[in-house]
């Protein structure tokens, strides 16, 4: 069975960090790129950023909203991605995803989310 | 890259049938067959329903159904249930490796 568990998610001071992990299983986490994808409470879906494999470079593409302070990667000897997300801003408040991207046109696996609270 | 637009709501009795539009651009919708759209209820992971525009993963029911017209996808629900009743987004390719989603339908069945 395909799983997808982000944790990490909390409160945290506007300005401040916080690094999610994302924990595949079931599948062949080397060969999948991860996105990232958040929603804000009440709000829509945000495609937040993704990372690729290893063939295709680790490379990785960021939303303009985040570019700059957040930063993706992974670690496919744990099946485990990261988002690292640096000077925090109260919009940032979100239920982040991890979602696997398959055959480069659909999102077909999801998290559950992990929660991120930015407030003083 | 804007966000691709959805009616904020849609309702409908069951048995009945209703249609989700998701407007784009040239630059999103109307470049790619990459439109794919996600049922949320709340506490759950979101699932796929529909992808590439109009194909149907294993285990979706077909009464799910998919279609494009220039820079408008559209979700077709037929023989709608109760259990249909959930949030729906769209999803598109914009180039340059940049996803874009559209604001969310709240479907309400009656």
């Amino acid at each position: 069975e395909v799983q997808l568990v982000e944790s990490g998610g909390g409160l945290v001071q506007p300005g401040g960090s916080l690094k999610l992990s994302c924990a595949g299983s079931g599948f062949t986490f080397t060969d999948s790129a991860i996105h990232w994808v958040r929603q804000a409470s009440g709000g829509g879906l945000e495609w937040v950023g993704r990372i690729r494999s290893k063939p295709r470079n680790y490379a990785t593409e960021y939303a303009a909203s985040v570019k700059g302070r957040f930063i993706i990667s992974r670690d496919d000897s744990e099946n485990t991605a990261y988002l690292q997300m640096n000077s925090l801003r109260a919009e940032d408040t979100a239920l982040y995803y991890c979602t696997r991207l398959q055959g480069g046109s659909v999102f077909d696996y999801w998290g559950q989310g992990a929660l991120v609270t930015v407030s003083s | 890259q804007s966000a691709l637009t959805q009616a904020a709501s849609v309702s409908g009795s069951p048995g009945q049938s209703i249609t989700l539009s998701c407007t784009g651009t040239s630059s999103d919708v109307g470049s790619y067959k990459l439109v794919s759209w996600y049922q949320l209820h709340p506490g759950k992971a979101p699932k796929v329903m529909i992808y590439e525009v109009t194909k149907r993963p294993l285990g979706v029911s077909d009464r799910f159904s998919g279609s494009k017209s220039g820079n408008t996808a559209s979700l077709t629900i037929s023989g709608l249930q109760t259990e249909d009743e959930a949030d729906y987004y769209c999803c598109s390719y914009g180039g340059d490796s940049i996803w874009v989603f559209g604001g969310g339908t709240k479907l309400t069945v009656l």
